[in-house]
């Protein structure tokens, strides 16, 4: 089963527009960590966001937003007056510990197509 | 700080041949080094995950004899993909997590190298 779900393939929106991605994980630990990353069309990961399971607060920065929720375990991610620039593929994943390191599963990916 | 840099950043050969990908942390020692994976249009997976002077530990379905990995020091771990066929073609990304890192989670990703075999 899949431990990180990224159930919206492809998103587009027009500039301006504040958009949702989604992200629903899978994990029996109660230590886990969350991200987010964008990866833009040249590859490189840009890391965004990372959260612990202990840490259900809110978060916001700048343009992003951030909506942890455990009672449903997602972890969804706004962004608020979308740009052209902030099209990418965006990437939520979960991460446990095995053993003395840890683990990441990432999600299928969000493609992101924002509009002029 | 918590540089992570691939090279090289893309290489394109011929079928049969080997190609090395290095990964190198710039600004820190990394006591464990990950291997991922990505096909167009789809995620990451990892490949395995390398330990400093010891072997690497390999992902179910992942040929270790084909995907070569040595982590000979702190700051290098390199990954060959020996007798390279079209299907081999991908996206590389290498990570490390630092020495001594009070996160056991935290990963620091390279760019990636891009690997076309024709």
């Amino acid at each position: 089963a899949q431990k990180v779900t990224q159930a919206q393939t492809e998103i587009s929106v027009v500039e301006k527009e504040d958009v949702t991605l989604d992200c629903v994980y899978e994990t029996r630990d109660t230590t886990y960590y969350l991200f987010w990353y964008k990866q833009p069309p040249s590859g490189e990961l840009v890391f965004l966001i990372r959260r612990n399971s202990f840490d259900e607060q809110n978060e916001i920065s700048g343009r992003y937003s951030w909506n942890f929720q455990k009672s449903t375990s997602s972890f969804n991610f706004t962004i608020t007056a979308s740009q052209v620039v902030d099209s990418a593929v965006y990437f939520c994943a979960l991460s446990e510990r095995v053993y003395n390191f840890n683990k990441f599963y990432f999600g299928s990916g969000t493609k992101l197509n924002v509009k002029p | 700080g918590a540089v992570v840099s691939q090279h090289p950043s893309w290489v394109i050969c011929k079928s049969g041949t080997s190609v090395k990908i290095e990964c190198r942390s710039l600004d820190f020692q990394a006591t464990t080094m990950f291997w991922y994976r990505q096909f167009p249009k789809q995620s990451l997976m990892l490949m395995a995950t390398s330990n400093e002077g010891s072997k690497a530990t390999y992902e179910q379905g992942v040929e270790k004899d084909k995907f070569l990995i040595n982590h000979a020091s702190l700051t290098l771990s390199t990954l060959t993909v020996t007798s390279a066929h079209p299907e081999d073609s991908s996206f590389y990304i290498c990570s490390a997590r630092r020495l001594g890192a009070l996160i056991y989670n935290e990963q620091f990703f390279g760019p990636g190298t891009r690997l076309t075999v024709l």
